[in-house]
């Protein structure tokens, strides 16, 4: 079965720009959480969907964003890139019932200059 | 809320070492507790899992036993080896945070021959 995958892998914005990060979970699980990895905050939740619907969010301002499609492939979305924004952003997938380990992909490294 | 205490590192060992990571946690609930694997440049893995008190949880020679009296779960594996080399994460989920998992703040490990 095939893991999770997060496109891009790298990527390099411009502050004040915007940019959108793609996961697609591993097939059957149905809920998708993503998070914020930094050397100095670690990692930090930032939101989880389950069904299409935002079921859990961090404590991350507006400019941070997400959504979930019917096949369970989410996106998540930063507006106004800030430098501070730079990080690793992990996807998690889960089956979403009782069983709480989540599977990560490998990350979308982020650099905002 | 929901916190993970890990012991601080980076712990650095000889391989065939003794190897233990502390981790204590503090939940509301009945929550799940995870051991997670990075190594560099790539996203979690999951090591092993308990779900309820006196689990114990092992995989690849590693073993923790989820201890509800202390709220500890303590990651030893008794010879490690160089490829055990990674950061370590103990982490927790619980039902009324589904798809959020809290984590710790890693403990680096490196093996030297």
């Amino acid at each position: 079965k095939a893991g999770v995958t997060q496109t891009p892998r790298y990527l390099i914005k411009t502050r004040g720009q915007q940019v959108t990060l793609s996961c697609s979970p591993i097939s059957g699980h149905r809920s998708v959480s993503w998070y914020q990895q930094t050397p100095g905050q670690g990692l930090q939740f930032l939101f989880e969907y389950f069904s299409e619907t935002q079921r859990n969010k961090g404590n991350f301002p507006g400019r941070f964003s997400g959504r979930q499609f019917s096949n369970s492939r989410s996106e998540m979305n930063v507006s106004t890139l800030e430098l501070g924004d730079s990080a690793l952003y992990l996807c998690a997938s889960s089956f979403g019932g009782e069983s709480y380990e989540q599977y990560f992909g490998p990350g979308t490294r982020l650099t905002v200059t | 809320g929901n916190s993970v205490t890990q012991m601080e590192g980076p712990v650095t060992l000889s391989e065939e070492a003794f190897l233990t990571i502390n981790c204590t946690y503090t939940a509301t609930g009945y929550p799940s507790l995870f051991w997670y694997v990075q190594y560099p440049g790539e996203g979690l893995q999951l090591l092993l899992k308990a779900t309820k008190a006196d689990d114990k949880g092992s995989n690849k020679g590693f073993e923790a036993t989820y201890r509800k009296e202390t709220t500890s779960f303590h990651l030893e594996k008794g010879s490690v080896q160089v490829s055990d080399s990674a950061v370590y994460f103990c982490a927790l989920s619980d039902r009324s945070n589904a798809g959020k998992s809290t984590f710790g703040d890693g403990t680096t490990l490196t093996v030297k021959p």
